[in-house]
């Protein structure tokens, strides 16, 4: 089965500093992988996704994740964070052949400050 | 606007109190899925349902019901409500079962069981 890791619970920065958010994952088949956020007092967002070509991920916000297999991990950076990027980060894995199902992770608060 | 709704946003309720939380997609999407979110443990799923008349068991469905009678629709049922409900719900939905199709999440519901 499926497990996503997020060892991180918070990760505090300062705005215009990079940041980046760790996510391992384990499964025994062949994975997609996925970033979500979500603000205060909102639903989740899709940040990026990896489902296949290049392990290199770009998405909405600034936001990018690189897939490595050899080291099942998938962590998501950014090269300058801003006061809005405040918020809760989700990792999440689905396997290939498993439908919709998706497996988060325990999330990673980011908190930017001035 | 393309959206999931979901009614009501808070919910303050006793144990033993029959509720229903209620889900809708305007996006003719095939797959509804519902999640909790409890701090330390990431969005775990509850049941999804792959078209109308269709659900099945996610991964904590114990004391929840669900049921698909139209296609926007998703209500999450809970027959006897207990404090360990006490949670963040999430509705979700997306078109078709692949994960290649993204899921959209509604704003929450917040449940107390007192």
């Amino acid at each position: 089965a499926q497990s996503v890791t997020q060892l991180d619970s918070q990760v505090p920065v300062f705005e215009e500093a990079p940041v980046e958010l760790r996510c391992n994952y384990s499964s025994s088949v062949s994975v997609y992988l996925f970033w979500y956020v979500q603000y205060p007092n909102q639903g989740l967002q899709l940040l990026l996704k990896y489902l296949s070509g290049s392990t290199l991920v770009k998405g909405i916000n600034g936001f990018e994740a690189e897939f490595n297999k050899s080291q099942t991990s998938f962590h998501l950076r950014k090269p300058s964070v801003h006061i809005s990027d405040t918020a809760e980060y989700f990792c999440a894995v689905s396997e290939a052949g498993g439908g919709n199902k998706l497996t988060f992770g325990t999330g990673t608060q980011l908190k930017v400050e001035l | 606007e393309a959206q999931v709704t979901q009614n009501p946003r808070y919910l303050i309720t006793v144990t033993g109190k029959k509720l229903t939380v209620t889900c809708s997609q305007n996006m003719n999407h095939e797959y509804m899925s519902w999640y909790r979110q409890d701090p330390g443990l990431g969005l775990r799923q509850i049941y999804y349902s792959m078209n109308v008349e269709v659900t099945d068991k996610g991964d904590v469905p114990e004391g929840y019901k669900v049921s698909r009678k139209e296609k926007r629709n998703f209500p999450l049922i809970l027959e006897s409500p207990s404090p360990n409900q006490t949670s963040l719900y999430f509705c979700a939905s997306s078109a078709g079962t692949s994960i290649r199709r993204e899921q959209y999440f509604g704003p929450g519901t917040r449940l107390t069981v007192t």
